[in-house]
């Protein structure tokens, strides 16, 4: 049969608005959360990351909420810069001591002039 | 620091053919994992060492994958022979134990398999 790719859910912002990407995440026992930006033909490069005793941490321009109860991680960006523009991925630890990171899918996110 | 280095960082090469693609991690983190990046499947990690151990490969493959970390400074990863399916983008990353938990991603080897 026909294979169907990966569909990343997109979002468009204008440019100086803030951008608010949201992740559920799977595992309840995950204690460690960490954004990536991923710019085309690059690396995943880390932005930010939280540990499951806070429910907030900020950065420059960026901010992690974690809500545990019900599995949600979102990344706010203030301002958002073309530069901004790319994929963002969420990751958590899984709670085991394996050093692994598990990787959601992406969500693109586009930034208008 | 110059970061996680891979080479090469585009590979092309025909069906049967064997591939290798490298890593140098940064230098004092003990911990390098192979992660392979398709949009089907998107970023899936393949296997991982500590201190140059080989601790999960869960995620390899098929025995068509082989990889080894003969030092702290050097890894590779080998498929032979090579597959059109095996056409993604691989990364290396690597993270120190202990403290912060972040990897840091090399720059990728997007290898085709035609």
């Amino acid at each position: 049969g026909e294979s169907v790719g990966l569909h990343l859910p997109t979002l468009s912002v204008q440019e100086g608005d803030n951008s608010i990407i949201n992740c559920a995440y799977s595992n309840s026992a995950s204690d460690y959360f960490i954004w990536y930006k991923q710019e085309s033909g690059k690396g995943p490069q880390f932005i930010i990351d939280i540990r499951s005793n806070m429910d907030k941490r900020q950065g420059q321009r960026v901010t992690v909420l974690l809500n545990k109860t019900v599995k949600h991680l979102s990344l706010q960006i203030a301002a958002t810069q073309p530069g901004d523009s790319a994929v963002y991925f969420c990751a958590e630890n899984g709670g085991d001591s394996s050093y692994k990171l598990i990787f959601g899918s992406g969500t693109r996110l586009l930034v208008r002039p | 620091d110059a970061g996680v280095i891979q080479s090469p960082r585009h590979e092309v090469t025909e069906m049967g053919q064997e591939v290798t693609l490298r890593c140098k991690p940064i230098s004092g983190h003990d911990y390098l994992f192979w992660y392979r990046q398709t949009m089907m499947r998107g970023l899936e990690l393949l296997i991982y060492f500590n201190n140059n151990v080989p601790i999960d490969d869960s995620g390899m493959p098929e025995d068509r994958f082989s990889a080894k970390m003969p030092n702290a400074s050097f890894s590779t990863l080998k498929i032979q022979p090579s597959e059109p399916r095996d056409s993604a983008v691989y990364f290396c990353a690597s993270r120190a134990s202990g403290g912060a938990e972040e990897q840091y991603f090399g720059p990728g080897t997007r290898l085709t398999v035609t």
